[in-house]
């Protein structure tokens, strides 16, 4: 089965540039979950959605941040525009909705902002 | 607001040894989900065991077993037979029980090293 798949692996760019990181969950999952990673904060939650629908955004840190889910199978984060504070390891991970049914992380996008 | 702590950030052990990573929480939930979770350096999140608060029985998965006290708010992971491909940072994650799914609060890891 495949797993969760997001894009691209690593991401370098310039600040002030537009970022947008995808992410397809597994198949039949309608739970969607963005984190973030950094040494000083650790494993954070952006935004989740069920069904396509955004549940909560109270982690997106600024309005520079945006996400969307347009269909059960693709989800993108994007930043506009990019600062180097924005640096980080970048998850997506989904997870069906019932019982204690463990999220599926992707392998993550490494952001870099020069 | 829940919150997850792993008062330990290093640990290492010896191959072939048994070790013990240290987690607590706060929630006043009174059912839950509990995870621990492997991250290698590949950067991968791998699910290493999950433990339901209503279930008293201590989940164990091969190697991996937990100590779980709900009155204390704790949830160790012990390893046992401690193999080097079990390097990682180990991250301890909670999330209460609704109807649905809900995000994850994880701690903020424990780097394990293994010991040839």
């Amino acid at each position: 089965d495949a797993g969760v798949i997001q894009s691209p692996r690593h991401e370098v760019t310039e600040m002030g540039q537009e970022v947008t990181l995808r992410c397809k969950p597994i198949s039949g999952h309608d739970y969607l979950f963005w984190y973030r990673q950094t040494m000083m904060r650790g494993l954070e939650l952006l935004i989740y959605f069920n069904n396509n629908v955004p549940i909560d955004d109270s982690g997106m840190p600024e309005d520079r941040f945006s996400a969307k889910m347009p269909n059960a199978s693709f989800s993108t984060l994007k930043i506009q525009p990019s600062e180097p504070r924005d640096s980080a390891v970048y998850f997506c991970a989904s997870s069906p909705s019932a019982g204690p049914q463990p999220q599926h992380f992707g392998d993550g996008t490494r952001l870099s902002i020069l | 607001a829940q919150t997850v702590t792993q008062s330990q950030p290093e640990m290492s052990v010896q191959e072939a040894e048994t070790v013990t990573l240290s987690c607590t929480y706060d929630t006043s939930e009174s059912d839950y989900y509990l995870f621990w979770y492997k991250q290698p350096p590949s950067r991968q999140m791998i699910l290493v065991i999950r433990q339901e608060a209503y279930k008293q029985q201590n989940a164990t998965e091969n190697r991996f077993s937990v100590n779980f006290q709900k009155a204390a708010k704790s949830f160790s992971l012990k390893i046992s037979d401690s193999q080097l491909g079990d390097a990682a940072m180990y991250f301890c994650a909670y999330r209460p029980l609704h109807s649905g799914n809900t995000p994850l609060v994880f701690g903020k890891g424990t780097r394990l090293s293994v010991i040839a």
